[in-house]
């Protein structure tokens, strides 16, 4: 198993360019999320979703969109990116029951925004 | 915001010595998870806490819930080079994870 898998690894982007970052999971699991990662602050949610259709927002979910249309994938688009928007980005997948696994994390997309 | 406060920040080590590391919160906490993440890395999950009073040990590392489910401890023996990296607690309910700051430990050879 792959586990979870983030695409891609680094980006650079143009203020006002948008652009998807992609994360599928092979491990079956029903719930899924995004995370970005400043710091000093922590991870905080963006979005999450709870099943294929299923989708809601996070603490910080202004400035991105989801999608969550099979069980695998999970991707996050920036509509319209600003520099504000520089951060780590992390895709997360637990199954629903997540006791004793935790949640899996994916290898991150680090993203700036000049 | 965040829910689970950690206390300290930094935590420079001398290897070989002991350090704690808390996580704090104003309310009852349903359950929470320790995860840690090396310099550059993902978080990596540790391990989970759900009862009152719980202590769960991973070879170095002791992991204590706290009686009213309002703290938790992340204790590690020992220091070694290894344990270089930011160790985060976080609330796990049903669906989501509400992440502390984390404390960033340093080991001093």
């Amino acid at each position: 198993n792959a586990g979870v898998t983030q695409t891609p690894k680094f980006q650079v982007l143009k203020t006002g360019q948008s652009m998807t970052l992609q994360c599928a999971q092979d491990m079956n699991h029903e719930y899924m999320s995004w995370y970005r990662q400043d710091p000093g602050m922590g991870l905080r949610l963006i979005h999450y979703s709870v099943g294929a259709g299923i989708t809601d927002q996070g603490e910080v979910p202004n400035g991105y969109n989801v999608s969550r249309s099979t069980t695998e994938d999970f991707p996050l688009r920036l509509l319209s990116a600003a520099p504000s928007q520089t951060s780590v980005y992390f895709c997360a997948s637990s199954f629903r029951t997540h006791t004793p696994y935790g949640y899996t994390f994916g290898s991150g997309t680090r993203l700036t925004v000049v | 915001g965040q829910q689970v406060m950690q206390i300290p920040q930094y935590q420079h080590v001398q290897e070989g010595e002991d350090f704690t590391t808390y996580c704090n919160s104003s309310t009852t906490l349903s359950n929470i998870q320790w995860y840690k993440q090396r310099p550059g890395g993902h978080p990596v999950f540790l391990i989970q806490l759900v009862k009152s009073g719980e202590v769960k040990k991973q070879k170095r590392l002791t992991f204590q819930f706290g009686e009213a489910k309002k703290n938790s401890s992340l204790h590690i023996t020992a220091t070694q080079t290894t344990d270089v990296g930011t160790y985060f607690c976080a609330e796990g309910n049903d669906y989501k994870l509400s992440f502390g700051a984390g404390t960033t430990v340093t080991v001093r050879a």
